[in-house]
């Protein structure tokens, strides 16, 4: 199992530009998370999606977009960079019920730099 | 509001020196105590998960234990190879999301 992979791995926008981070899990868990961590901030939740086409916002979700079509992509969406979201951006993913999540397994990574 | 607290920011130690690092939370039902450890440029890394208080997790010179109010990771004669920030989360009950604090910094000096 590859686990959970990101692409890319790092990446320069200009203010204004567009992009798309992508996930990817192989160990068929239902739940999917993207975050962002800052230096010296803990791990930021930004959207977490339950299931195919069941996304929800997390504690930073503004200047992002999130899509889940299907149970093993979790794209994250940057529709105007600004230079605030200049950040490394973790995807996670784990199994879940309504009471109970199992541990997170996260991916390596993707570094954006906002310029 | 669910609040994860790591202390210190940073610790320095000589290989084979033992100590704790600390996390304490405030939670309005706790589900379960994460622990992750995280390598410079790579993603968090799971070593325990506490459910009730009084339970201890080990793992090689690891062990995690939880009370009411906050966990400790022991660190039992360290090695430069346990080098790394090491990060607490919580998860309230009834929630999915995890509250991550914000690490310790672990140094160990050959």
């Amino acid at each position: 199992n590859a686990g959970v992979t990101q692409t890319p791995k790092f990446r320069i926008l200009k203010i204004g530009q567009s992009m798309t981070l992508q996930c990817a899990q192989d160990m068929n868990h239902n739940y999917m998370y993207w975050y962002r961590q800052d230096p010296g901030m803990g791990l930021k939740l930004i959207y977490y999606s339950v299931g195919a086409g069941i996304t929800d916002k997390g504690e930073v979700p503004n200047g992002y977009n999130v899509s889940r079509s299907t149970t093993e992509d979790f794209p994250l969406r940057l529709e105007l960079a600004a230079p605030s979201q200049t950040s490394v951006y973790f995807c996670a993913s784990s199994y879940g019920t309504r009471d109970l999540q199992e541990t997170q397994y996260f991916g390596p990574g993707t570094r954006l730099l906002v310029l | 509001e669910d609040q994860v607290t790591q202390s210190p920011e940073a610790l320095r130690l000589q290989e084979g020196e033992s100590s704790s690092l600390n996390c304490s939370y405030t939670v309005s039902g706790l589900r379960g105590l994460f622990w992750y450890r995280q390598d410079p440029g790579k993603g968090p890394e799971f070593l325990f998960t506490l459910y009730s208080a009084g339970e201890e997790k080990e793992k090689e010179r690891l062990k995690a234990t939880l009370t009411k109010k906050e966990s400790f990771l022991h660190i039992t004669a360290p090695k430069p190879e346990d080098s790394a920030t090491y990060l607490c989360a919580v998860q309230a009950t009834g929630f999915q999301k995890l509250v991550f604090g914000t690490g310790t910094r672990l140094l160990v000096s050959p």
